[in-house]
């Protein structure tokens, strides 16, 4: 089965700094690969999506970006972090086939200060 | 564009308790429906998934049923426990749209209590 490792789990930045959140898939290959926000009491919001190395489609305009240097490498950046990027950002896999199912890492509980 | 919406917001049950917690879609051209649980501060561990010509899935206690037609699942959880507590998510996969996103509901938060 799929395991996905997301690193830190909790991380406090000052405003204006750089951010870069990881995400590692072992057990698949070629997988898909998300990166999503969930704000507090709202639901989960798909930032970036990647179905190969190199490739990363944007869903929101905003301060982040993501790359995927390697196949089960996912990370997510930000040259300088505003107030507004806090929340709780998850990694998932899949679905690759239309009939299978999404994983999701632990995730990371990113605070602006 | 799809919508997904899940009622109640939140839930609370004593414990022994059958209970079903629903999911509407907006738009029925979905290929699948994938549930999922949340634990405070955790991510997400996938419950069952069902496939557009499945009508249910169980798994243990869990049993989710699907109508595409009338654009609804459920999720029905036999004698709950204080370990079921949790915020529950409903997911569904598009039939358009590239990249095999999932457009998720905003949850049911379930406190079971003893």
């Amino acid at each position: 089965s799929q395991t996905i490792h997301q690193w830190p789990a909790t991380l406090v930045q000052p405003v204006g700094s750089p951010l870069s959140l990881e995400c590692t898939v072992e057990g698949t290959s070629n997988p898909n690969l998300y990166w999503y926000r969930q704000a507090a009491g709202r639901g989960l919001q798909l930032l970036f999506y990647s179905v190969g190395i190199g490739q990363i489609s944007s869903e929101v305009p905003q301060n982040l970006s993501a790359s995927r240097p390697q196949d089960r490498q996912f990370i997510l950046s930000s040259k300088k972090l505003l107030l507004s990027d806090s929340g709780f950002y998850l990694c998932a896999t899949g679905p690759v086939g239309f009939y299978t199912e999404a994983f999701f890492g632990q995730g990371t509980r990113l605070t602006v200060v | 564009k799809q919508e997904v919406t899940q009622i109640p917001a939140a839930l609370s049950v004593p414990e022994g308790e059958n209970l079903v917690l629903n999911c509407s879609f907006t738009d029925s051209a979905i290929y699948n429906l994938q549930w999922f649980r949340q634990d405070p501060g955790k991510g997400l561990t996938s419950l069952l998934l069902i496939q557009s010509s499945q009508r249910e899935q169980t798994s243990g206690r869990l049993n989710a049923s699907l109508d595409k037609s009338s654009g609804r699942s459920t999720l029905y959880i036999a004698a709950s426990q204080p370990g079921d507590s949790a915020t529950y998510l409903c997911a569904v996969k598009g039939l358009t749209g590239g990249g095999n996103k999932l457009t998720f509901g905003t949850g049911t938060q379930l406190k079971v209590e003893l």
